[in-house]
């Protein structure tokens, strides 16, 4: 069954950068097909995809934090790492990794499964 | 404001049957397949459908989606109390970029 964790600083201040690691058991993230996606949700709001990658590196970022963002990923540990700089107050969320089924040529993508998410707070 | 527009709350009483809407546009929805996923307080979301009516796994026949052009809607029959979330669409977009909805949160009356 796979599992994904995520793990990473539960506070962070303000310009700094905000760096969590996801790991993947119980499957690989050399997976074909298949990229790793990050999602956060601010308390008590919505939503909202931050990017996805996959093992061999190609990345989609979301346009609105595409100039702070930066996934990676690392095949020896099985991890996924995001990495967002110049954090504010706004980026105060829950972070979720997710397995992302990405095929943009038949036009057919999920989200699935996700871990249990990390709450990491901004500020000074 | 997202991109793909659902109401903010949705109702119902046991048993009944409740419907969901999800609008987007031509360049997400009217083009690429719709998911739906269900989250409860404090809990990460879950896939409840994909590719616009495919139920994963363990998830009740209840639950069924559709898509027409480009609109999308989630319908749950025979509504039960366990069924009190939250509820977003999401889709891919042309623009290389996935897309959600601001969520709907569901109440069993």
């Amino acid at each position: 069954q796979l599992q994904l964790q995520e793990s990473g600083p539960g506070l962070v201040k303000p310009s700094e950068t905000l760096s969590l690691t996801c790991t993947v058991s119980g499957g690989s993230i050399s997976s074909s097909n298949y990229y790793w996606g990050w999602i956060r949700q601010p308390p008590g709001k919505g939503l909202e995809w931050i990017g996805s990658i996959y093992y061999r590196g190609s990345t989609y970022y979301n346009p609105s934090l595409k100039s702070r963002v930066a996934i990676s990923a690392d095949t020896s540990k099985n991890q996924v790492s995001l990495k967002l700089s110049s954090a504010t107050a706004a980026d105060t969320a829950v972070y979720y990794c997710a397995r992302h089924l990405l095929s943009i040529v038949v036009a057919v993508d999920w989200l699935d499964p996700w871990g249990q998410g990390t709450l990491v707070t901004v500020s000074s | 404001q997202s991109v793909l527009t659902q109401p903010p709350s949705a109702s119902g009483t046991p048993g009944q049957r409740v419907t969901i809407s999800c609008s987007g546009s031509s360049s997400n929805i009217g083009s690429n397949t719709v998911n739906w996923y269900q989250q409860f307080p404090g809990t990460a979301p879950k896939l409840l459908i994909y590719s616009n009516n495919q139920r994963p796994s363990g998830v009740p026949d209840r639950f069924s989606g559709s898509k027409s052009g480009t609109s999308a809607s989630l319908a749950i029959s025979g509504l039960r109390s366990e069924d009190e979330a939250d509820y977003y669409c999401a889709a891919w977009d042309d623009s290389l970029t996935e897309l959600f909805g601001g969520g709907t949160k569901l109440t069993v009356l």
